[in-house]
């Protein structure tokens, strides 16, 4: 959907460098999620959002970091990336009750 | 926190049979379960959900079927086409106002022609 993006779309980078993806929504959703996926595992969450300025742990959160100062973005940072980063990560949101819409992924290596 | 079980993790079927795939969760308290299929490369997409008022919900080809007691749910797709090739994605959403979603492990599809 074109309501929900992901930059980069791939990214390859090296053990202890800082990595920032980008997540950005124009239906004005207030819940904000990130994902990792990897084979074997399903999609597990990271980090949630129930508004700006409002975040909180998933399941899997270690050595990532959030924010969400606007209800429209919510960048996730890798702050040391270890090879175990590497992954899938996936980006949705949603209203109130109603289904999460996914964003197109990014795809994640750590060398 | 809840956790979400999913079978089998690869089935295999003729096409025009039917598949089922089967989820069970441990948080009594959750109260909506919506199915995701992933294609190969894509992004999840919800194909159906169910709310815990609801025993059964039907969309053309496919249904999903809900037992609160045994807290249980399982997707049932009839009559298998090869677009119906795909990984699906059980879940079950928390009752708490967060909009958490617990995720099963997956389920590959193939339809054989």
């Amino acid at each position: 959907d074109a309501g929900i993006t992901q930059s980069p779309r791939y990214k390859i980078t090296e053990t202890g460098r800082q990595v920032t993806l980008m997540c950005h929504q124009t239906w004005s959703h207030s819940y904000m999620f990130w994902y990792r996926q990897d084979l074997g595992h399903g999609l597990r969450l990271i980090y949630y959002s129930a508004a700006a300025d409002i975040t909180d742990k998933g399941e899997v959160p270690d050595g990532y970091v959030v924010s969400r100062s606007k209800t429209e973005n919510f960048p996730l940072t890798l702050e040391s990336a270890t090879r175990s980063q590497t992954s899938v990560y996936f980006c949705a949101s949603s209203e109130a009750s109603n289904e999460q819409f996914f964003g197109p992924g990014t795809r994640l290596t750590v060398l | 926190g809840e956790n979400v079980e999913q079978h089998p993790s690869t089935l295999s079927v003729q096409e025009g049979d039917s598949a089922v795939i089967k989820c069970t969760y441990s948080d009594s308290a959750s109260n909506y379960f919506p199915w995701y299929k992933q294609e190969l490369g894509k992004r999840p997409q919800l194909i159906i959900d169910i709310r815990s008022n609801v025993g059964e919900k039907k969309d053309q080809r496919i249904a999903v079927t809900l037992n609160k007691t045994a807290k249980h749910f399982s997707l049932h797709i009839t009559e298998t086409q090869p677009e119906d090739s795909a990984v699906y994605f059980c879940a079950a959403r928390d009752s708490g106002g967060y909009q958490k979603v617990t995720f099963g492990t997956g389920t590959k599809l193939q339809v054989i022609p």
